[in-house]
């Protein structure tokens, strides 16, 4: 059971590139979230998907978007990336009932 | 962006002693959850709260939830080695989870 898995470990982007960061999870959660972790920063909510079809901002959504592709899986897109989107990304998935929050073990970024 | 007061951000402590810390809000939470981040890993969840008052344990780590619903504490007994790392708390009020900004614990051995 893998729980919650993201790709890719690692990315390296110039100023104004595009990409997505994909992140899966196989534990039938319905709600799944993104968070950004910066130096002294703890984590901070980017976008999160209380259900399959919604998505909703969090604390810091400017400069992403997201796509809620189906149950298992919630992807986050930097369409013209920044220095300042240099962090940690980390994602994470919670089912109904007892909550706990899983994470994956994050995608690193740098933003040249 | 709102975020939980969570102290202290960071402690040095001989092996064998006993560790406190709490996060404050100024909102409502509904549940409390308390996690453990090595570095270069994700936070690993240690303990969950989801009544005012409740008080739980895993081991030698227990955490309570706060009677007015806006604080939680987490303390470590005989702490060890391993217990090295950042500290997390996170509430949420319904599909939100809001973080603190960690607490950085040493031991020395």
């Amino acid at each position: 059971n893998a729980g919650v898995t993201q790709t890719p470990k690692f990315q390296v982007l110039k100023t104004g590139q595009s990409m997505t960061l994909q992140c899966a999870q196989d534990m039938n959660h319905n709600s799944m979230y993104w968070y950004r972790q910066d130096p002294g920063m703890g984590l901070r909510l980017i976008y999160y998907s209380a259900s399959e079809g919604t998505t909703d901002k969090g604390e810091v959504p400017n400069g992403y978007n997201v796509s809620r592709l189906n149950k298992r899986e919630f992807s986050l897109r930097l369409e013209s990336a920044a220095p300042s989107q240099t962090s940690v990304y980390f994602c994470a998935s919670i089912g109904q009932g007892r909550e706990k929050l899983f994470f994956g073990s994050g995608t690193q970024l740098s933003v040249l | 962006g709102q975020q939980l007061n969570q102290s202290p951000q960071s402690m040095f402590i001989q092996e064998g002693e006993d560790v406190s810390m709490n996060c404050t809000s100024s909102s409502i939470f509904n549940t409390w959850l308390w996690y453990k981040q090595d570095p270069g890993e994700g936070p690993v969840l240690l303990i969950a709260l989801y009544k005012a008052g409740e008080l739980t344990s895993n081991g030698r780590l227990t955490a309570q939830f706060g009677i007015t619903r806006k604080d939680s504490f987490l303390n470590i007994s005989a702490s060890i080695p391993s217990d090295v790392g950042i500290y997390f708390c996170a509430g949420s009020g319904t599909y939100k989870y809001i973080f603190g900004t960690g607490t950085r614990l040493k031991v020395l051995a």
